[in-house]
């Protein structure tokens, strides 16, 4: 059984500062998306991931992904409050088989 | 384009009805898959489909029934709903491999 695991599960921070969230998975896959779920709403694709040293940035996020290691990242740099929400990382097992993360929820705090 | 929908939004049932949630997508994409989000936990795969006509179990598929007779209409039935299967549901679709998924808005179920 895949168990995807995301740290820290909750994060608070000031505006400004930069902190990384990260995602370990236990078996073997090199596809991984990052999504993000503001309160009571839907899922929002951020980024897809489909190999190793794959590196990719929207603003001021920032995903990579480390197959070897079984380790995604999501970098934020100089956060702000619009970046509040809950980020999921999902690993892509191959078969149409997604296994999610359990959510890092992101507090910004002016 | 409204992308993904389901209905219906919100619904409250009585241990052992039944009920049919409803997933539709206007982007013709091939793959659709109907997951569900508890407190605490990250989304889990219910069942998926590849394709019209076919369907398949994702992790947790026991309760629930799917079908998918036209290519944007993706049905997640349950027979007889029991309170653990209090839940958002979510339908998601997908254009084909390594791309992201589309999610919709969700359906709150609450089984009482």
């Amino acid at each position: 059984e895949l168990k995807v695991e995301q740290n820290p599960l909750f994060l608070s921070m000031q505006e400004g500062k930069n902190y990384t969230i990260y995602c370990n998975y236990s078996t073997t896959s090199d596809r991984l998306y990052w999504y993000r779920q503001d309160p009571g709403k839907s899922l929002e694709s951020l980024f897809v991931l489909l190999s190793n040293g794959a590196v990719k940035q929207e603003g001021r996020l920032m995903a990579s992904l480390d197959t070897k290691a079984r380790l995604s990242t999501l970098h934020i740099t100089a956060a702000v409050h619009d970046l509040s929400a809950t980020y999921f990382c999902a690993v892509d097992l191959g078969g149409n088989q997604f296994y999610f993360g359990t959510g890092t929820s992101l507090t910004v705090i002016p | 384009n409204a992308g993904v929908t389901q209905t219906p939004k919100f619904r409250v049932l009585k241990t052992g009805q039944s009920m049919t949630l409803l997933c539709a997508q206007d982007m013709n994409h091939e793959y659709m898959y109907w997951y569900r989000q508890d407190p605490g936990m990250g989304l889990r795969l219910i069942h998926y489909s590849v394709g019209e006509g076919t369907t398949a179990k994702g992790e947790v598929p026991d309760g629930y029934n799917v079908s998918r007779l036209k290519k944007q209409n993706f049905l997640l039935g349950l027979e007889s709903a029991a309170p653990s299967q209090t839940s958002v549901y979510f339908c998601a679709s997908q254009i084909g491999r390594f791309r992201e998924q589309y999610f919709g808005p969700g359906t709150r179920l609450t089984v009482t």
